[in-house]
């Protein structure tokens, strides 16, 4: 399988607790993004790296929030002291891409559906 | 105003008709679209991108745009059942950024 895969698919976590997720984009996929998605809504921006240089950060991204991607491969999204509003489905994209090219198809993960008790 | 906005439906077309959704944005600088579909409890799925005005045609899907009007369009044609589901439009904002902006989707449903 050579698409985006996320780890694990499903978290069920107690409000306080810290939850990692794992992300692996496609391997010559040098651009990375994070999402949120809830019931309803479409996906919102949480952040994006290219290779390993976080560039754009959303306000959604709380000081609770953060994203690694070391060497530039898979990336990491932790949340810290978890609340009932954080439970989402949290979607990881990857796409390649060339700088001043507007061109940026993203491929989208399975997600990870997060629930917060 | 929301920055890209679609009616949320239930759009419902009988099996073999075209259907038509429709989505508009705010930022006229916006230079990349893109249409996305959404099966229930899954992920998005990429089904066409659009970065010049007019057509653009994939087997069944036609996507249209129109800068001047800052409206984007996805067409189905011969629409079967297992085409039933939420169709988002993504747009990149601003030609500096890379990240998606959403709609909230519309929901399509294919009458057998």
């Amino acid at each position: 399988d050579t698409g985006v895969s996320q780890d694990p698919r499903h978290k069920i976590t107690k409000r306080g607790q810290n939850v990692t997720f794992r992300c692996d984009p496609i391997s010559e996929h040098n651009r990375l993004y994070w999402y949120r998605q809830t019931l309803g809504q479409g996906p919102e921006f949480l952040t994006y790296f290219q290779n390993e240089a976080q560039l754009e950060k959303s306000r959604l991204l709380s000081d609770r929030f953060s994203a690694e991607r070391p060497k530039g491969s898979f990336s990491t999204l932790e949340i810290q002291r978890t609340e009932q509003g954080d439970s989402a489905m949290y979607l990881c994209a990857s796409s390649s891409g060339t700088s001043g090219s507007f061109r940026n198809e993203q491929f989208f993960g399975p997600g990870t559906r997060l629930t917060v008790l | 105003q929301k920055e890209v906005e679609q009616n949320s439906g239930p759009l419902s077309v009988p099996e073999g008709a075209i259907a038509s959704l429709n989505c508009t944005y705010s930022d006229r600088g916006s230079q990349s679209f893109f249409w996305y579909r959404q099966y229930s409890g899954k992920s998005p799925e990429l089904i066409m991108s659009i970065y010049s005005n007019g057509d653009k045609e994939d087997g069944r899907f036609t996507a249209q745009l129109n800068k001047a009007s800052q409206y984007v369009s996805l067409l189905i044609r011969d629409s079967q059942p297992s085409d039933s589901a939420t169709y988002l439009c993504a747009v990149i904002l601003d030609t500096g950024r890379r990240a998606l902006t959403f709609g909230s989707g519309t929901r399509l449903q294919v009458q057998p």
